[in-house]
């Protein structure tokens, strides 16, 4: 079975600074990972996704992750964080091709510091 | 707007009542999957149905069923309710294309209270 690990609850960071969101997989097989996020009384928003093309995605709203096969790491960043980036960032593990049957991590709730 | 449309929005019950929460899935969606998001459990995959047939079954208790209609539109049917029940129910979609793997179309989910 499939898992992913969220490394920190909540996080905050300055309007500006950078936004690194931690996520570690675990899987028996190729992975596919994702990375959500869900706004204020909103459902979750696909915000990237790892196929085993490029390790290194681009998302929306200028998000990217990398995937790192050694370290079982998918971990988001933004290099300038937007007071409008404010929500929970969920990680997502999926390894049946066909089958998008997610695996959820606990998610992380990002704040911005004005 | 996800073209995801679950009903009702909020609903407030009591213990030992049955509720039925419904969701139209994107048009042309054959794939329409129930998850759980509660404080103490975070995000709980519940069941999957495929263009009608149950796909894959999660963390879904008996009281609880599912089921997809042939216009695709699927229920889920909470019954003998409990305090512990009380959470976002959220219904997603996706087009099981085999090219998009993972991407599912969130509703705004189900606020289900039970007092």
């Amino acid at each position: 079975a499939q898992s992913v690990t969220q490394l920190g609850s909540h996080v905050s960071v300055s309007e500006g600074a950078l936004v690194l969101l931690r996520c570690n997989y675990s899987s028996s097989v190729p992975p596919y990972l994702f990375w959500y996020v869900q706004y204020p009384n909103q459902g979750l928003q696909l915000l990237l996704k790892y196929t085993s093309a490029a390790t290194l995605v681009k998302g929306i709203n200028g998000f990217e992750a990398e995937f790192k096969k050694s370290e079982t790491s998918f971990h988001l960043t933004k290099p300038s964080a937007h007071m409008s980036d404010a929500a929970e960032y969920f990680c997502a593990v999926s390894t049946n091709f066909g089958n998008e049957k997610l695996t959820f991590g606990t998610g992380t709730r990002l704040t911005i510091i004005p | 707007d996800s073209g995801v449309t679950q009903t009702p929005k909020h609903l407030i019950t009591a213990t030992g009542q049955r509720v039925t929460l419904r969701c139209s899935p994107r048009s042309g969606d054959l794939s329409v999957y129930w998850y759980q998001q509660s404080l103490d459990q975070g995000l709980q995959f519940l069941i999957q149905y495929y263009n009608g047939e149950e796909r894959a079954k999660g963390n879904i208790l008996e009281r609880f069923s599912a089921q997809q209609f042939p216009d695709l539109h699927s229920e889920l049917n909470l019954s003998s309710l409990e305090l512990g029940d009380s959470a976002l129910y959220f219904c997603a979609s996706s087009a099981t294309s085999g090219r998009f793997p993972g991407e599912l179309f969130f509703g705004e989910g189900s606020r289900l209270t039970v007092l």
